[in-house]
């Protein structure tokens, strides 16, 4: 089956630090690019992190750059998400994303992130 | 960045009516307007892609147009199931973006 499946989110105090990894299956994840998305309780869409089928393009968004990594490992067909220095704000449900070409064409089931003292 | 404005921002409508959902960009943005669509409690999954471009296993009630700065999701015929939050994407320029959403409920 097709399938992404996020893990590593949890609760984790202002200013901690979190690893997000998502499992890729079904297909040949080193082909494709991928990206992170998240989403605020009760909230719209973010897009936070992209990188290139190899690694060697990484693209941020404003709000989390100098703050979050994202990394993959074609070898075991996961992608990560280090996230460093969390605030309040950074609370949400994180999805990986396949694209398809630029459009998200797979997506994850999400894992929850907060921060809260 | 390229801010992408959507409306309505909410719908109640009645199941086999058509419903509109508009998505406008600050600037020019070409064909590069996807469509989402995020049930309760889901992930979102593809509708259509840039701008009219037919998703395989996508009901054909769902249909796209525009460019430019002026797009439209239809849903002709609107089922019980439609019932989710619509999103539009922009992937011509980073950093890539989401209008607000559009939440549709079924009367």
């Amino acid at each position: 089956e097709v399938q992404l499946v996020e893990s590593g989110g949890g609760l984790v105090q202002p200013g901690g630090s979190l690893r997000l990894s998502c499992a890729a299956s079904g297909f040949t994840f080193s082909s494709y690019e991928m990206n992170w998305v998240r989403q605020a309780p009760g909230k719209g869409l973010e897009w936070v992190s992209y990188i290139s089928s190899s690694g060697s393009t990484i693209y941020y968004a404003d709000s989390v750059k100098g703050r979050f990594t994202i990394s993959r490992d074609n070898a075991k067909n996961s992608l990560y998400l280090q996230m460093n220095s969390l605030r309040a704000e950074d609370t949400a449900v994180y999805y990986c994303a396949r694209a398809g070409s630029t459009e998200f064409d797979l997506w994850g089931r999400g894992t929850l992130v907060t921060v809260s003292s | 960045e390229i801010v992408l404005t959507q409306s309505p921002d909410f719908q109640s409508v009645t199941p086999k009516e058509k419903v509109t959902i508009t998505c406008r960009a600050s600037q020019s943005i070409g064909s590069s307007l996807h469509w989402y669509q995020q049930k309760p409690d889901q992930s979102p999954k593809l509708l259509i892609k840039y701008a009219s471009q037919s998703i395989s296993g996508v009901p054909s009630r769902f249909s796209g147009s525009g460019s430019g700065t002026d797009f439209t999701l239809t849903i002709n015929s609107l089922e019980a199931e439609d019932a989710a939050a619509y999103y539009c994407h922009q992937s011509s320029s980073l950093p890539w973006t989401f209008g607000q959403g559009t939440k549709v409920e079924i009367k």
